[in-house]
């Protein structure tokens, strides 16, 4: 059964501070991986999306990675905001759920001004 | 604007009771797919459908229910079955079941029991 798993489970940083946040996954058999956003009570917006073959995808200040073979991927985020505050969720493709999604548990980031 | 809606923002159960969260998505997707989310937990699979008329179970049905009679619409309903049913409830949906397609969320329904 695939297992996902996201270190921290939870950040404080003060604006401007570039960080990482890692997630590893079990099962390197995923068709892709994702990284979510999400805010207090409300849904998940997709931030990135990085295929098998792909290594890594980058969105404005986002950069993510991913290494199959060691069942890791890894958010960088640069110059941190106020605004990136929220939790983010890693998940993997379920190939064989109609390619449902695994998600991890989430890392809550608080960037303080 | 193209996207999903779930509704209600908030629904308040009684024991014994029924209820039926409503998803919506004019995105034109086949794929669609119930989450549940508990506080400090990640995302759960509840049921998901590939194509009208099928669906199929996730890693937590026992207690829930759903159909899938248009393409747009895909409703779960909570039976009384369900004896803890308190939580966030996402609904999503992707194009096709291929690889590089993203799922897309709506805003979420908190089921509370009363």
């Amino acid at each position: 059964k695939q297992e996902v798993t996201q270190i921290p489970a939870a950040l404080s940083v003060p604006e401007g501070e570039n960080l990482v946040l890692n997630c590893s996954f079990t099962d390197s058999a995923i068709y892709n991986l994702q990284w979510f956003r999400q805010d207090p009570g409300k849904g998940l917006t997709s931030l990135l999306l990085i295929q098998s073959s792909q290594r890594e995808q980058t969105s404005g200040r986002l950069n993510a990675s991913l290494d199959k073979s060691s069942g890791r991927s890894t958010l960088y985020i640069a110059a941190s905001q106020p605004g990136d505050s929220a939790t983010y969720l890693c998940a993997v493709n379920r190939p064989n759920s109609g390619y449902a999604l695994n998600f991890g548990k989430g890392t809550s980031l608080l960037v303080t001004p | 604007d193209g996207g999903i809606t779930q509704s209600p923002k908030y629904l308040f159960r009684k024991e014994g009771q029924n209820v039926t969260l409503s998803c919506e998505q004019n995105l034109n997707h086949d794929a669609m797919y119930w989450y549940r989310q508990d506080p400090g937990q990640g995302l759960r699979l509840i049921y998901y459908s590939q194509i009208v008329n099928d669906f199929q179970k996730g890693d937590i049905a026992e207690g829930y229910s759903v159909s899938r009679e248009k393409k747009e619409s895909f409703p779960l309903t909570v039976t009384s079955a369900q004896k803890n049913p308190t939580a966030f409830y996402l609904c999503a949906s992707s194009a096709t079941l291929r690889d590089q397609e993203t799922q897309y969320f709506g805003p979420g329904t908190r089921l509370l029991v009363l």
